[in-house]
């Protein structure tokens, strides 16, 4: 089945620094999407991108669709404390039973 | 913005035990999902929905069953809870199949 690999699996960075995680597949998606999750609470839609090589941004976070379509990247310009959590990437792929397909998560430390 | 809201945030229920989760969402979503998040197995699918009445099974539906009545509702049953579905279970919604609103989790423990 298809697999999304997302790295890294944790980071742990200073406040001010920028932060870059990614998800790649064997698989081409239609859709990718990144969540962010803090503990005890569900998944909160950070950026759906819809099209290869859209480039998307929400305040100081930007993701971009790969060419490919096999893989997507999430960066954060400098990050503060409140960006800790656990990041997820989705990828959707229509003909595929329309399932969404999540990464294994990039858990984030920011240190004030 | 969408809100999608889940009963209960903690639930503690006894081995044997029916229990209901009811997901309710205020946008209008023809779709919407249930899931359980376990740590190192991720976020797996149990039932999903693209309409009223209507019902499609996931990944993991063994021991589960939903029931959609009404469009902005969509319930989770486990017929006799067993402490294997200890879980956190999230309800999810989408007008489009691909972008999916969460909800904020209800946290089950089966003793």
């Amino acid at each position: 089945g298809q697999q999304l690999n997302q790295s890294p699996q944790s980071m742990f960075i200073q406040e001010g620094e920028d932060v870059s995680m990614n998800c790649t597949s064997s698989s081409i998606f239609n859709t990718w999407l990144w969540y962010k999750q803090e503990p005890g609470e569900g998944p909160v839609l950070l950026i759906a991108l819809y099209k290869a090589g859209e480039l998307t941004s929400n305040g100081r976070l930007t993701a971009q669709f790969g060419i490919t379509r096999k893989d997507s990247f999430l960066n954060i310009s400098a990050s503060i404390p409140s960006d800790v959590g656990i990041y997820f990437c989705a990828g959707f792929l229509y003909n595929q039973g329309g399932k969404l397909i999540f990464g294994q998560g990039t858990e984030l430390s920011v240190k004030p | 913005d969408v809100k999608v809201t889940q009963s209960s945030r903690y639930l503690v229920k006894r081995t044997g035990e029916k229990v209901f989760l009811e997901c309710v969402q205020d946008m209008d979503h023809e779709n919407m999902f249930w899931y359980r998040q376990d740590p190192g197995l991720g976020l797996r699918l149990i039932y999903f929905s693209y309409d009223v009445k209507m019902k499609e099974k996931g990944d993991i539906p063994e021991g589960y069953s939903v029931s959609r009545e009404k469009k902005e509702r969509f319930s989770l049953i486990l017929e006799s809870a067993s402490t294997n579905q200890t879980s956190m279970y999230l309800c999810a919604s989408s007008l489009r199949a691909d972008t999916q609103y969460f909800g904020p989790g209800t946290r089950l423990t089966v003793l």
